[in-house]
């Protein structure tokens, strides 16, 4: 199993409705936890971090994050057209302070 | 939030020259910088961890002789790509962690690198 794993997508959703993201993690990464915004052609941009158990709002952003089960998710209300972006799941490995990314998921809002 | 720039852009260079790229943390100090490439339509490959006053480490698989980097100062870390050849074309991003607990890094704006 990949240290983090997200399906590629693309996730396609209509105008306002809400995307939900999803991620899972393996033992070796169970500390901090990441969503990045990369779109195309640029570089990632942090959108939210989640360090504990449950949910965390920031705007139209949910972070939660549920250690039990080992998978962490974001969820964005009311989705934009400028929303279509990848998204990046990374979470901090155990030893060190790197991050491991997953592949990301690619997020398409259509008007 | 922080804010990480680098420099340049995007470069065209001929196969067999040298390229550097700086990364700078602009309004905080930055004891980790990070390097990473990307390839049209893959994931970020992180290829080194550079620590202000320290040798580099690369990941397994990056040359460190051909990727040669050198964090000076807290603010300021480069990426030379030396003798670069065409399979080097790449984006090459670089992000920064601040002081504190929590791990998150800063990535730059990104260096597009097309060897010719």
């Amino acid at each position: 199993q990949k240290e983090v794993e997200q399906n590629s997508g693309p996730l396609s959703v209509p105008e306002g409705a809400i995307a939900s993201l999803n991620c899972t993690y393996s033992d070796r990464v169970s500390q901090s936890f990441f969503w990045y915004r990369q779109y195309s052609g640029k570089s990632p941009e942090l959108i939210m971090s989640i360090y504990s158990n449950g949910d965390k709002e920031d705007g139209r952003f949910t972070a939660q994050l549920n250690k039990a089960s080992q998978y962490v998710s974001l969820l964005i209300r009311d989705s934009q057209p400028s929303d279509s972006a990848t998204y990046l799941c990374a979470a901090r490995e155990n030893a060190g302070n790197m991050l491991t990314f997953g592949g990301g998921t690619r997020l398409m809002v259509k008007p | 939030g922080a804010v990480v720039s680098q420099h340049p852009s995007w470069v065209i260079c001929k196969s067999g020259t040298s390229v550097k790229i700086e990364c700078r943390s602009l309004d905080f100090q930055a004891t980790t910088m990070f390097w990473y490439r990307q390839f049209p339509k893959q994931s970020l490959m992180l290829m080194a961890t550079s620590n202000e006053g320290s040798k580099a480490t690369y990941e397994q698989g990056v040359e460190k002789d051909k990727f040669l980097i050198n964090h000076a100062s807290l603010t300021l870390s480069t990426l030379t790509v030396t003798s670069a050849h065409p399979e080097d074309s790449s984006f090459y991003i670089c992000s920064a962690r601040p002081p504190g607990p929590f791990y998150e890094q800063y990535f730059g704006p990104g260096t597009r690198l097309t060897v010719t």
